[in-house]
Parts: structure tokens; C-alpha cells; sequence
């Protein structure tokens, strides 16, 4: 596609309840990113795939979160038993690749965000 | 862990102002820096990349210098207008960014 395509754009669930939220990258992307934002905060990295696997997944903070790209384009990130403070928007970004790579410049991408309420 | 720091964390100015944007990050050894503009309720628009091998970058009225021994960056925006009023943020190496710099310009 021509941009980052992210959905749904807004979700509202209830606390205990899963979600899962989708990211469909620029095509030919390689380097897949999720962050979350809270209000007047930065982006908050996430996890990071290079292809298929994810490269760093440092930023996840608990086993409820959970992130798959099992070839290598549409990502979905996927929250189980959701709390109040997971209340965020959840943005997506892509790159040509890790911005190592020889000629690539590793500029990021973004999506418009998935807003995501816990009730 | 970097930790990236913006300065001023808002600010107002009249149109025609120059506008200086400082982001400090705490790890230089960084591959790139980019700059990124964030309206309200929308996603991230990518401004300008750096490369760790340069020195600065432009395009139309912004231009961001790149300081990567002393952990700096600075993004100008020349002649400000009202539709430049956002948020701006900056990335080193994309894993980590500040919380941005809240520009409002006032016609």
C-alpha cells in the first residue's frame, strides 16, 4: 500500500478482555516497529521484526503482550486480558529495513494508531 | 537504555518567528536521528533523517543539525506559521523518543 495502514483506528473493550491490533506495513518493508502513546508522552517502543522475527522485544511489558508477523508483511499485536492501563494509542511504523543495511537509510514510517480504551 | 531529552517542552511564538527545537539524547552511538512532526490525534510524519556520518539536513524551511558526540540534535524552522503549530519529536535510532516539543504559532 502507499502508507502504513493500521486497525481498527479506535477499540473500545472491557477490562479481562483480549484484543488484537493490525498493521499493515508499506509494501517491500522489511523492519516492522510497535510503540504505544500515552497523552503528552513520546512513543513508547514496543517490539521490533526484522522479516518474519522479531528482532527485540524488549519493550513489551508483561506476557499479556504479544506481537506476530508470520510473513513477513501484516503485523498484529495482541493484548490478553487487557487492564485499564493499557489504555493508549498503539502505533505502528515501517522501514526499508534496520537502517544498517548497506543504501538504506532506515527512515520510519508511521501509521495513524489504534486507540485502544479499557473500560 | 538512551534516554532522549526535548527542550523547550512548549512553546508559543509569532508568526515569522524563527522556531529552535533541542533534542539531547544519552547514547551517541547512534546510526540515525530523525525528526518527526505529530498533530493532534493523528500518527507521526516523518520531517528529516540524519545520518551518524552527517552533519546536518534541509528541506524547505527546516533544517536539523546533528551533534552525535555531544548527544544533540536541533531542528529550525524558519519563518513559522500558523500551520506549523504541532508536536515534534525526535528519534535516535528509532527505539527510543522524546516526549517533543508543543509549538504553537500564533497569527
Amino acid at each position: 500500500g502507499a502508507g502504513v495502514s493500521q486497525t481498527p483506528s479506535n477499540k473500545v473493550t472491557e477490562k479481562g478482555k483480549y484484543v488484537e491490533l493490525r498493521c499493515d506495513p508499506i509494501s517491500g518493508h522489511t523492519a516492522l516497529y510497535w510503540y504505544r502513546q500515552s497523552l503528552g508522552q513520546g512513543p513508547e517502543f514496543l517490539i521490533y521484526f526484522q522479516g518474519t522475527g522479531a528482532a527485540d522485544d524488549s519493550g513489551l511489558p508483561n506476557d499479556r503482550f504479544f506481537a506476530v508477523r508470520p510473513e513477513g508483511s501484516v503485523s498484529t499485536l495482541k493484548i490478553q486480558r487487557t487492564e485499564r492501563g493499557d489504555s493508549a494509542v498503539y502505533l505502528c511504523a515501517s522501514s526499508g529495513g534496520a537502517g544498517r543495511e548497506q543504501g538504506n537509510t532506515g527512515e520510519l514510517f508511521f501509521g495513524e494508531g489504534s486507540r485502544l480504551t479499557v473500560l | 537504555k538512551q534516554e532522549v531529552t526535548q527542550i523547550p517542552a512548549a512553546l508559543s511564538v509569532p508568526e515569522g518567528e524563527n522556531l529552535v527545537l533541542n533534542c539531547s539524547f544519552t547514547d551517541s552511538a547512534i546510526y540515525n536521528l530523525q525528526w518527526f512532526r505529530q498533530d493532534p490525534g493523528k500518527g507521526l510524519t516523518s520531517l528529516l533523517l540524519i545520518q551518524s556520518s552527517q552533519r546536518e539536513q534541509t528541506s524547505g524551511r527546516l533544517n536539523a543539525s546533528l551533534d552525535k558526540s555531544s548527544g544533540r540534535s536541533t531542528l529550525y524552522i524558519a519563518a513559522s506559521q500558523p500551520g506549523d503549530s504541532a508536536t515534534y519529536l525526535c528519534a535516535p535510532d528509532r527505539l527510543a523518543f522524546g516526549k517533543g516539543n508543543q509549538v504553537v504559532v500564533i497569527p
